[in-house]
């Protein structure tokens, strides 16, 4: 099942917070974050297993509810790089990734 | 490290050939993934290998998408005969295992079927 993601779009100036939210209509198993800048591949950005974790690294880091149900990742004072597109991805014990469609940041000096 | 090696980077082909895209997963990973992104449905897993061995195809869209790993260093997506529609980016990832594994995905290749 395809996770959900809001919004679709965000547009920041540099220095300024974000949050983009991902979410399904039942319980996941991990869930994964990625960025895609225009015309590369995704690059791997962390990976949440647990109810109630929270990751980050530098500015950037994630959270996923106690019901795993919601995860969101959280950019704090962006810069222009943080441009791109944010994907969550759901993965099962299987190993089965299932991609959201995507939130488009435009960091604007 | 070279990561993951994809190639043709871009393929233009008309429709009715047969297209074949190739990939070299990162060294040491075991788990390999084919992912096909348009702009209408996003990014979408069409099979996985795990070992060499097919785990999951039920993303494949239709039977003239066919994949391979015939070995650990190769793995190959062929579509024949090749559709209009077919056109997009076609991303091959590996990682160490299934999840909670990260994936690394290569460059892609963008085909286009005229």
């Amino acid at each position: 099942q395809q996770p959900v993601q809001s919004p679709q779009a965000v547009i920041l100036r540099e220095g300024e917070d974000a949050v983009i939210n991902c979410s399904s209509s039942k319980a996941l198993y991990s869930v994964h974050w990625y960025r895609q800048k225009h015309g590369e591949a995704p690059v791997f950005l962390m990976i949440l297993l647990k109810g109630g974790e929270q990751k980050g690294h530098d500015k950037i880091s994630a959270s996923f509810n106690e019901k795993k149900q919601q995860s969101s990742l959280y950019l704090t004072a962006s810069q222009l790089s943080y441009s791109g597109t944010y994907f969550c991805g759901t993965g099962t014990n299987a190993g089965k990734s299932t991609f959201g469609d995507g939130t488009t940041l435009t960091v604007k000096p | 490290d070279a990561g993951v090696i994809q190639s043709p980077r871009h393929e233009v082909t008309e429709m009715g050939q047969e297209v074949t895209l190739r990939c070299k997963p990162i060294s040491g990973h075991n788990s390999l993934f084919w992912y096909r992104q348009t702009m209408m449905r996003g990014l979408e897993l069409l099979i996985y290998f795990n070992n060499n061995v097919p785990i999951d195809d039920s993303g494949m869209p239709e039977d003239r998408f066919s994949a391979k790993m015939p070995n650990a260093s190769f793995s190959t997506l062929k579509i024949q005969p090749s559709e209009p529609r077919d056109s997009a980016v076609y991303f091959c990832a590996s990682s160490l295992g299934l999840a909670p594994y990260e994936q690394y995905f290569g460059p892609g290749t963008r085909l286009t079927v005229t």
